[in-house]
């Protein structure tokens, strides 16, 4: 069975524009959860969706958002990049509704100059 | 509100010694617990979970963990190291009573397995 696949692997934008991650969980799986990683900050939680409705969101600011498709794929997006928004972003898949434990994939390098 | 904590941010042990790589937890119910190992440049990859039941827990690759309620801790253990098992490991807590639905990790104890 494929892993979680999120897609691109690296990507650099400059301050203000906005980008989008994509996120494929493993097949069979209905729950998407997106993480920050940073050095200072370690692993943020952003959101959770569950059958394209959003279940949890974390403490960031609405700059980021995220949805999740009919086949569960799922997206974030982040607007008006900011410097700090430099991390890597973690996009975690689980079978049901409770997550057990979850699935990552390899994550997406951002880096915003 | 459930959080966990790493106290040690490096742990160094010598190849075929035994590991420990500690990690306390605080949550208002019983907790669900999990450790993660994440490789340079990876993603986090599974190791084991408590969810109930026996409180040694048997994992991947050889990995061990004890829950001890009273000390509200889940130490991470190896019997004998290998220099592959170098990486940083994570803990992880969520508490299914309470509203936050998420995963809360701790900040990673970097392990490094010397030859």
């Amino acid at each position: 069975k494929a892993g979680v696949t999120q897609t691109p692997r690296y990507l650099i934008k400059t301050r203000g524009q906005q980008v989008t991650l994509s996120c494929s969980p493993i097949s069979g799986h209905r729950s998407v959860s997106w993480y920050q990683q940073t050095p200072g900050q370690g692993l943020q939680f952003l959101f959770e969706y569950f059958s394209e409705t959003q279940r949890n969101k974390g403490n960031f600011p609405g700059r980021f958002s995220g949805r999740q498709f009919s086949n569960s794929r799922s997206e974030m997006n982040v607007s008006t990049l900011e410097l700090g928004d430099s991390a890597l972003y973690l996009c975690a898949s689980s079978y049901g509704e409770s997550p057990s434990e979850q699935y990552f994939g390899p994550g997406t390098r951002l880096t915003v100059t | 509100a459930q959080s966990v904590a790493q106290p040690e941010d490096q742990v160094n042990v010598a190849e075929g010694n035994p590991l420990t790589v500690k990690c306390t937890y605080s949550v208002s119910g019983n907790p669900y617990l999990f450790w993660y190992v994440q490789y340079p440049n990876r993603g986090l990859q599974f190791l084991l979970k408590y969810i109930t039941g026996d409180n040694l827990v048997k994992g991947s690759y050889g990995f061990e963990a004890e829950f001890n309620k009273s000390q509200t801790s889940f130490h991470l253990k190896k019997p004998s190291a290998l220099v592959s098992d170098s990486a940083l490991y994570f803990c992880a807590v969520r508490d299914p009573s309470g509203s936050a639905r998420q995963l809360t990790f701790g900040s990673g104890t970097q392990l490094t397995v010397l030859p």
